[in-house]
């Protein structure tokens, strides 16, 4: 059983660029929720996806938006990048139905270097 | 404001030597509260996750406590190994629908030979 799978693993970019990162939920979730992690930090909330639609989202600006396919995978892009946006992008997959009990599972993520 | 603060910030301890980190939170109203350990460069894995009406939860060499009156949990570390050397991350869920997660900063411990 595949765990939840994260592509690139690591990427440059330059500043005005734009990236796309790709997620693949643990076999059986229908929930994907994207966290950005700079370097010593703890991860930051950027948005969660249900059946498609984002259902939930954290203080990041219209330049992150995000995608869920009709198979539970999602995309995470980030337009116009600044040097601020260099971090690890982690991806984490539930299940809808034990949102608040249930388990969280974290893909191994993607660094994201902006030069 | 939803906050969760770890202390430590850092921690270095010898292999085979016991440690306690910890976790004072603000989140309200309060579903659960979770640990979990994060490898550098790597996703975080959970380690335990407690309820309400829960007050220790043992993993293994990990045990988790939950004081929800005054709002601290503790993670201790039972003879440690180097292999327990990463960031731990304390996680607490609100209790409103869906309930967000709120991430602390994560306390890194280092274990020495």
């Amino acid at each position: 059983d595949a765990g939840v799978t994260q592509s690139p693993t690591h990427l440059i970019k330059t500043r005005g660029q734009q990236v796309t990162l790709r997620c693949s939920p643990k076999s059986g979730h229908d929930t994907v929720s994207w966290y950005q992690q700079a370097l010593g930090q703890g991860p930051q909330f950027i948005f969660q996806y249900y059946e498609e639609e984002e259902r939930q989202r954290g203080n990041f600006p219209d330049r992150f938006s995000g995608h869920q396919f009709p198979n539970y995978s999602s995309e995470l892009n980030v337009n116009a990048l600044l040097l601020g946006d260099s971090a690890l992008y982690l991806c984490a997959s539930s299940l809808a139905v034990k949102s608040i009990t249930g388990e969280l599972f974290f893909g191994e993520g993607s660094r994201l270097t902006v030069l | 404001k939803n906050q969760v603060e770890q202390s430590p910030q850092s921690l270095i301890i010898l292999e085979g030597k016991n440690c306690t980190l910890q976790c004072n939170y603000t989140v309200s109203p309060f579903s659960n509260l979770r640990w979990y350990k994060q490898d550098t460069g790597r996703g975080p894995v959970s380690l335990t996750i407690m309820t309400f009406s829960e007050n220790t939860k043992s993993n293994g060499r990990y045990t988790a406590t939950l004081d929800a009156d005054t709002k601290q949990s503790s993670l201790h570390i039972t003879a440690s190994q180097l292999s327990d050397s990463a960031s731990y991350i304390c996680v607490v869920r609100g209790g409103t629908s869906y309930g967000k997660l709120t991430f602390g900063q994560g306390t890194i411990l280092t274990v020495h030979p």
